[in-house]
């Protein structure tokens, strides 16, 4: 069975960092690209970043690029999402996806609030 | 950045009937390997999204085939054929052919 389990979430102020991790397990994690996805309280959902299976080759929504990294370890089955400078707009539910696929996690909340 | 329309944006339904949501998209979805990245999403209250549809009209394992999308280039419909009480909540079409992935504005679903 697919599963995708997010942590790292929390408060932090505006210009603060998080970092959140998905652990991967069910299948054959270093196969398949990797995403992570948010969703604004009340609005529909927004996707951030995917990287490819190997190395760090990644895309980027705009609003995002310069202030998070999306990076991968293979060897421990994790995708993480590195967010620096935050603003209160990146206050969100944010999911990790396995992408082109129907996999999702459950979420990790991140408020950015002063 | 491709804006996915959806079509209503609030669609009262009656239990048993059918429903149906339209998409448009503002530029072509046809991927270079030929194929249409076109899905369509559920999203209960407090739960994650979850894919019903992909590549336009292929359900995902375990989704009732009451469910159906068609379309073809930018214009696709995802229909019901007979509502039931636990499809109440808001639907997405999103596409995966040009980045970023865009979703639609969503249309919530609820029972007269």
């Amino acid at each position: 069975e697919v599963q995708l389990v997010e942590s790292g979430g929390g408060w932090v102020q505006p210009g603060g960092s998080l970092r959140l991790s998905c652990a991967a397990s069910g299948f054959s994690f270093s196969s398949f690209w990797m995403s992570w996805v948010r969703q604004a309280p009340g609005r529909g959902p927004e996707w951030v970043a995917n990287i490819k299976q190997i190395g760090s080759e990644a895309d980027y929504v705009e609003s995002v690029k310069g202030r998070f990294a999306i990076s991968r370890d293979n060897a421990k089955n994790t995708v993480y999402l590195q967010m620096n400078n935050l603003r209160v707009e990146d206050t969100a539910l944010y999911y990790c996806a396995r992408s082109r696929s129907g996999y999702w996690g459950q979420g990790t909340l991140v408020t950015v609030s002063s | 950045d491709v804006v996915m329309t959806q079509s209503p944006l609030s669609l009262p339904v009656t239990l048993g009937q059918p429903a149906s949501i339209s998409c448009r998209s503002s530029q072509s979805l046809v991927y270079s390997d030929g194929n249409v990245y076109l899905n369509w999403f559920h999203q209960r209250p407090g739960q994650s999204p979850r894919r019903l549809i992909y590549m336009i009209s292929k359900r995902e394992s375990g989704v009732p085939d009451r469910f159906s999308g068609s379309g073809s280039g930018v214009d696709f419909i995802l229909k019901i054929s007979r509502v039931e009480a636990e499809d109440v909540g808001v639907f997405y079409c999103m596409q995966n052919t040009h980045w970023p992935w865009t979703f639609g504005q969503g249309t919530k679903v609820e029972v007269k």
